[in-house]
Order: C-alpha cells, then sequence, then structure tokens
C-alpha cells in the first residue's frame, strides 16, 4: 500500500507571496491533518480535514488555510509568507473511523523556504 | 489543555547498550499516546501506541513502551541499540476526545549511538 505523499518536497518563495502544498492520504483514509515543523516550536497542529469537513484546527493565523477534496487529497495555503513561515510542514493521514484506527502515518513532508 | 515533556533533548549511549527515553504527559482527559521516529529528511514513522489495554507495548524494530498512569510516563526502552538508531524520538498525546486537538507533540530527543 503507497504511502502518504506530499508535494513538492522543497520549495522556496518570497515574503509577502502564497503558497501551496499537496498531500496524498493513504489509500482509504478519509482524516488528513497539517503540522509544522521547526525548530524553534518544534512540531505544532495546524488542522485536520475529514469528508472535506475542517474538523479540527490548532493555534494559527487566518493567512494558513486548507481543503480536502472528494477523494480525501489534501491541500494547504499559505498567504501573505513570512520569514517565520520558513518550516517543514508535514501532512498525516489516519482512518478515523473508530477509536483504534486513528494513529496517524506521516509523509516526508514540504521544506518551505521563505527568503 | 495537554502537554508532553520530553526530558532529555539528547541521549548519548554506546551501541548494544540499552537506552531509555522519558516523556511526561499533563492532560484532564483519558489520553491515547504515541512515540515516533524521525530520521533525517524524512517524516515521522510510528514506532508505537497506547490506546488501552496492557500498559506494556511493543512496536516496530525492537522498541517497547510502558504507561504509567499515576506517573503520567509513557517511556521508551530498547534493551540494545543499534548504529541504525540514530534519529530523532517524539513521544506525542492525543485526547479521549478522538483527538480534537490533534496530535501535542514533545520537543523531541535526539538518540546518538556511538560506536
Amino acid at each position: 500500500k503507497a504511502g502518504v505523499t506530499q508535494t513538492p518536497r522543497y520549495l522556496i518563495k518570497t515574503r509577502g507571496q502564497q503558497v501551496t502544498l499537496s498531500c496524498s492520504p493513504i489509500s482509504g483514509h478519509r482524516s488528513v491533518s497539517w503540522y509544522q515543523q521547526t525548530p524553534g516550536q518544534g512540531l505544532q497542529f495546524l488542522f485536520e480535514y475529514f469528508s472535506e469537513t475542517q474538523r479540527n484546527k490548532g493555534n494559527f493565523p487566518g493567512r494558513f488555510s486548507g481543503r480536502q477534496f472528494s477523494n480525501s487529497r489534501s491541500e494547504m495555503n499559505v498567504s501573505t509568507l513570512e520569514l517565520g513561515d520558513s518550516a517543514l510542514y508535514l501532512c498525516a493521514s489516519s482512518r478515523r473511523d473508530n477509536v483504534y484506527s486513528y494513529e496517524q502515518y506521516f509523509g516526508p513532508g514540504t521544506r518551505l523556504t521563505v527568503t | 489543555a495537554q502537554s508532553v515533556t520530553q526530558l532529555d533533548s539528547q541521549v548519548p549511549v554506546f551501541e548494544e547498550a540499552p537506552v531509555e527515553l522519558r516523556c511526561n504527559y499533563s492532560s484532564s482527559v483519558s489520553v491515547y499516546l504515541f512515540w515516533y521516529v524521525q530520521y533525517p529528511n524524512q517524516g515521522l514513522q510510528l514506532l508505537l501506541k497506547y490506546l488501552s489495554g496492557s500498559t506494556l507495548v511493543k512496536g516496530i524494530n525492537g522498541f517497547e513502551a510502558e504507561f504509567n498512569k499515576s506517573q503520567t510516563s509513557f517511556h521508551l526502552r530498547k534493551p540494545s541499540v543499534h548504529i541504525s538508531d540514530t534519529a530523532e524520538y517524539f513521544c506525542a498525546v492525543s485526547d479521549g476526545r478522538g483527538g480534537a486537538d490533534g496530535l501535542t507533540f514533545g520537543k523531541g530527543t535526539h538518540l546518538i549511538i556511538q560506536p
């Protein structure tokens, strides 16, 4: 079974621009969560999508948004990029149909550098 | 709200020696606990999880962890480490409300295996 895939793997953007990251979950997984990983703040939860609806949201500004499509693929968008948005963005998928199946499986991440 | 404390940011160990990586959590509700490993330039891989039942859980690569509710701990152990175990290890907690706040991660412990 193919794992979680994320595209692109590396991205360099300029401050003020916007960026869209993509995540394809494991087949059959309906939940996609996004995390930001930085050396200073560690791993922080951004949001979770389940059946095309945002289910949960972490403590991030509105510049961070996402969506999920009917095939469970998800995109994350960051508008008006700031230098502090430079991070590894990780996507994780899970089945979420019962408590025993919501361990999360992570993709390799997208390394975003804002200059 | 929940939090995770990994008491050691770095643990050096000689090859074939045993190792314990410490994790303490705080939460006002019942929790599910996880250990993830991250190799350089990769995403997170699930090592093991505690959802319910036996407090001693076994995972991949010879790792095991013990859930101690009274001490709110979930320490990770391996009886004999290998050079390939060099990586960053993250303890994570998810609340019993179906992970409404996503996974909360500790800051990570860098396991360094010395030959």
